[in-house]
């Protein structure tokens, strides 16, 4: 049962243009969506998120967009570095306290 | 920056023997979670804990799990009789407020 989908497993993107992660998600109650990023052998790391009754939120070269009669979110980076190289995943939460996940995307950013 | 620790980075038990996971979580904070990543698959949620009590659990989280705060400062996730499936990274996280979740690194359970 995927709640949270992230369709895209790879992304490759220049270094200093736009990477944009796309995010779908199927439960209308979901209230709160975050991201992080992952780094081989770390834990998540929160980026950013975004509360339902906004539809934008910026944080340096992090933007966060909610579409929520689509029920999708995307992530936008830029401009990207290759620093950002890493898994990103989407995450929704159901109520006050428990997170679901989406599968991840892995972006490479290429010099 | 205060940050989150987990122990052991990487556990090796066989199959039907009891382990531990400990967590140090970030010191003010008042909220807990266990996650676990199989490989290859997605991060699944395991259990939330707050004000000593667990506040939400997946299904996942059965019989053979439990978590305690035994001293103030310390966050354990204990598989009673482990199983092979149960092998995967482990990652504990804290949060000061519902809102954020601060992730260690995991620690990689491997049931033989």
């Amino acid at each position: 049962d995927q709640q949270v989908k992230q369709n895209s497993p790879s992304l490759s993107v220049q270094e200093g243009r736009i990477s944009i992660l796309n995010c779908d998600y199927t439960n209308s109650m979901f209230d709160y969506f975050l991201w992080y990023k992952k780094y081989p052998a770390e834990g998540p790391t929160f980026l950013i998120s975004i509360s339902s009754i906004k539809d934008k939120n910026e944080d340096g070269r992090f933007t966060v967009f909610l579409n929520k009669s689509a029920k999708h979110l995307s992530l936008h980076i830029v401009p990207s570095q290759p620093g950002d190289s890493a898994v990103y995943f989407c995450a929704a939460r159901t109520s006050y306290d428990k997170v679901i996940f989406g599968p991840g995307t892995s972006l490479s950013v290429i010099p | 920056e205060p940050e989150v620790t987990q122990t052991p980075s990487h556990q090796v038990t066989q199959m039907g023997q009891e382990v531990i996971l400990r967590c140090v979580p970030i010191s003010n904070h008042l909220y807990f979670y266990w996650y676990r990543q199989i490989l290859g698959q997605k991060v699944e949620f395991l259990v939330s804990f707050y004000n000593n009590e667990i506040s939400e659990k997946s299904e996942i989280f059965d019989d053979q799990f439990s978590v305690e705060r035994p001293d103030g400062s310390n966050f354990t996730l204990k598989i009673r009789s482990t199983k092979l499936e149960d092998s995967a990274m482990y990652f504990c996280a804290s949060g000061h407020s519902y809102n954020e979740q601060f992730f260690g690194p995991g620690t990689r359970l491997t049931v033989l």
